[in-house]
């Protein structure tokens, strides 16, 4: 069964510092996608970035980016500049076929 | 263009109660889906629905039941409402994509969250 482990519960940044967030997963199939979604306060589920598998080129999207490392089952997300609006839970989840298998989430605290 | 519209936002339950939460979506999505989400926790998928007339479980399935009579709509259903069923309930839809499955780099689109009480 497919699993996803975000080992850091909670991560405090000042405001414009760099910070990563963790993730790893576990699976035995060779095709799938990774995700990270943030949620705000209200709850709503954000999507931030996502990667194919077979896709060695990292994704980015704007001040947010991933370091895939598909051998080592790891895809961590980097967000640069951060913001006092990145203050939010986030979670990463690995999607294959029907489903998303989701790990516990982060929540991060940017500081002013 | 609506989304992915839950009603209702805020329920409160009493045990052996029953209850529905409706899930609706505008954009012609084939996939829909019900997650919970518990606290410290990652979401978990109670079923999912692959188009109208289509349902199957997902990991945590007890207790629920869904129906898919139109491609817009997608109910879910507590039988008999117990203290363990009080979460947060996320609906979530997608284009089915090709290749693996409707998850396959589509945008998966989720409800604002109905938040349940069993006391």
């Amino acid at each position: 069964a497919q699993t996803v482990t975000q080992s850091q519960p909670e991560m405090s940044v000042q405001e414009a510092e760099t910070v990563t967030l963790s993730c790893t997963y576990d699976t035995s199939e060779s095709n799938y996608y990774l995700f990270w979604y943030k949620q705000p306060p209200s709850r709503q589920m954000i999507l931030v970035i996502r990667q194919e598998a077979y896709k060695q080129q990292n994704a980015t999207e704007n001040r947010f980016s991933v370091n895939f490392q598909k051998a080592a089952k790891s895809f961590s997300l980097k967000i640069s500049d951060s913001q006092l609006g990145d203050t939010a839970m986030y979670f990463c989840a690995f999607g294959s076929n029907y489903q998303l298998i989701w790990g516990a989430g982060t929540k991060l605290i940017i500081k002013p | 263009n609506a989304g992915v519209t839950q009603t209702p936002k805020f329920q409160v339950l009493k045990t052996g109660q029953s209850m529905t939460l409706q899930c609706a979506q505008d954009m012609n999505h084939e996939y829909m889906s019900w997650y919970r989400q518990d606290p410290g926790m990652g979401l978990r998928l109670i079923h999912y629905s692959v188009g109208a007339g289509i349902t199957d479980q997902g990991e945590v399935p007890n207790g629920y039941n869904v129906s898919r009579s139109t491609t817009e709509d997608f109910p879910l259903r507590l039988l008999s409402a117990a203290p363990s069923q009080t979460s947060v309930y996320f609906c979530a839809s997608s284009y089915s994509g090709v290749g693996r499955g409707p998850l396959s780099g589509n945008t998966i689109y989720f409800g604002e969250g109905s938040w349940l009480t069993v006391v």
